[in-house]
């Protein structure tokens, strides 16, 4: 059962670059990293996964080192309809596994 | 519909009653998680489906919490005789499969409050 570990809150500017990282030290091998980002009165909405090294989408970038022990999350250019939770899970989708989310970023943008 | 759908999306009831809440998954996914939040609070995973099983239900908060699904689709979430520390935000969540690569797609949830 992989405990994650984020930043409780942050805050930036809009038009600027923000990262988030989240720790996973006990992340077994079958583990993926997945991003989601929660509104107030909403559901998390998903954002990217990754399993290693890097991956980029249309909204973000996750990082991943090799030891894989944490990742971080990049969000080019923010917004301030960026401003949200982001929650890191790492877990397998394989039954018998909970998943298990950490306690969420919140993160500020200001004009 | 497209995504999916919980209801009701909020309930009041008095301390003692039993609610039931409701999932629709995505068309097609066979996996489908139940979760709660509390207020100003992370996801508490409960329970997962995969088809009509229910292979860990050690997340559940009490033998007062039940979950079950039908058809392979519909789930619901019975909490008997509610408690005030019942009170929080349910969330549902499908996903095409248990694979590793498939992401959950998350309902708005059901507001459960108990008077």
């Amino acid at each position: 059962l992989a405990k994650t570990t984020q930043p409780i809150s942050m805050d930036s500017y809009e038009g600027q670059e923000v990262n988030i990282t989240c720790s996973h030290n006990n992340i077994a091998t079958n583990d993926y990293i997945t991003w989601y980002q929660q509104f107030p009165s909403q559901g998390p909405r998903f954002i990217i996964q990754g399993y290693k090294t890097k991956v980029t989408n249309e909204v973000a970038s996750l990082f991943i080192p090799a030891d894989r022990k944490s990742s971080t999350l990049s969000l080019p250019r923010v917004s301030l309809s960026d401003t949200a939770v982001y929650y890191c899970l790492v877990g397998v989708n394989n039954a018998g596994n909970m998943l298990t989310f950490g306690g969420g970023t919140r993160l500020m943008v200001k004009p | 519909g497209a995504g999916v759908s919980q209801s009701p999306s909020n309930k009041v009831t008095e301390k003692g009653k039993d609610v039931e809440l409701r999932c629709d998954p995505i068309s097609g996914h066979t996996a489908l998680y139940w979760y709660r939040q509390s207020l100003g609070q992370g996801l508490e995973f409960l329970i997962y489906f995969q088809g009509n099983s229910a292979p860990d239900k050690s997340g559940l908060p009490s033998d007062r919490f039940s979950a079950e699904r039908t058809g392979g689709s519909v789930s619901t979430l019975t909490i008997q005789r509610t408690q005030q520390e019942d009170s929080a935000v349910y969330l549902c969540a499908s996903s095409l499969n248990r694979q590793v690569d498939q992401p959950q797609h998350f309902g708005d949830g059901t507001r459960l409050s108990i008077l």
